[in-house]
């Protein structure tokens, strides 16, 4: 049951364009979303999160959109740079007692073409 | 302020062999999750362990357990090893803060079961 879902494998993106990554999730418990970005021989590294009662976070480059209705939420980059290729996760957890467990798409090899 | 830091990087086991993987948080972080991450998939959450209990578990099957110690890092064993343990095992700090917290990565060690 693949509860976070990121349906494109790969993209590639000319420097200085837009590179928008997107993310579908299932379960409607989920009420904050993150971006991890992750370099090979390292471990995800934070980027930008999402509270539900948010539509839209900035940070710098870094803009995440959430649609609520549509389950479904992207991360923006502008302007891209070479330093942005590596592979980037969704991820989402519930608001509940407990383990604050964060739920992981397959992720996206961002390629950022000079 | 130091990072999460795993040991060892990379390990080789045979099936049936037992494994400790170790973690230490980053400073300030009483929370720390375990996840398994299998080739071209997303991270998967194991377990989490606040304040040297267990916290909330994901689906993983009893031979994997581990321990938070009073200076909250950590040991993830995994016992009677599987071909499909291979994998890499991230380790992941937080502080426990309301009802969210974004989680702090290590580098990973690389498990490799023959």
């Amino acid at each position: 049951d693949q509860q976070v879902k990121q349906n494109s494998p790969s993209l590639s993106v000319q420097e200085g364009r837009i590179s928008i990554l997107n993310c579908d999730y299932t379960n409607s418990m989920f009420d904050y979303f993150l971006w991890y970005k992750k370099y090979p021989a390292e471990g995800p590294t934070f980027l930008i999160s999402i509270s539900s009662i948010k539509d839209k976070n900035e940070d710098g480059r870094f803009t995440v959109f959430l649609n609520k209705s549509a389950k479904h939420l992207s991360l923006h980059i502008v302007p891209s740079q070479p330093g942005d290729s590596a592979v980037y996760f969704c991820a989402a957890s519930a608001n509940r007692q407990g383990a604050q467990k964060l739920v992981f798409g397959q992720g996206t090899r961002l390629t950022i073409n000079p | 302020e130091t990072g999460v830091t795993q040991s060892p990087t990379h390990l080789i086991k045979t099936r049936g062999q037992q494994v400790t993987l170790r973690c230490s948080s980053q400073s300030g972080h009483n929370t720390v999750s375990w996840y398994q991450q299998a080739l071209g998939q997303g991270p998967q959450f194991i377990f989490q362990y606040y304040r040297e209990e267990e916290n909330g578990r994901g689906n993983f099957p009893p031979r994997f357990s581990g321990l938070q110690f009073p200076n909250y890092s950590s040991e993830l064993n995994v016992n009677a090893l599987e071909l499909d343990d291979s994998a890499l095992y991230l380790c992941a700090s937080s502080f426990r803060r309301g009802s969210y917290n974004e989680q702090f990565f290590g580098p990973g060690t690389r498990l490799t079961v023959l």
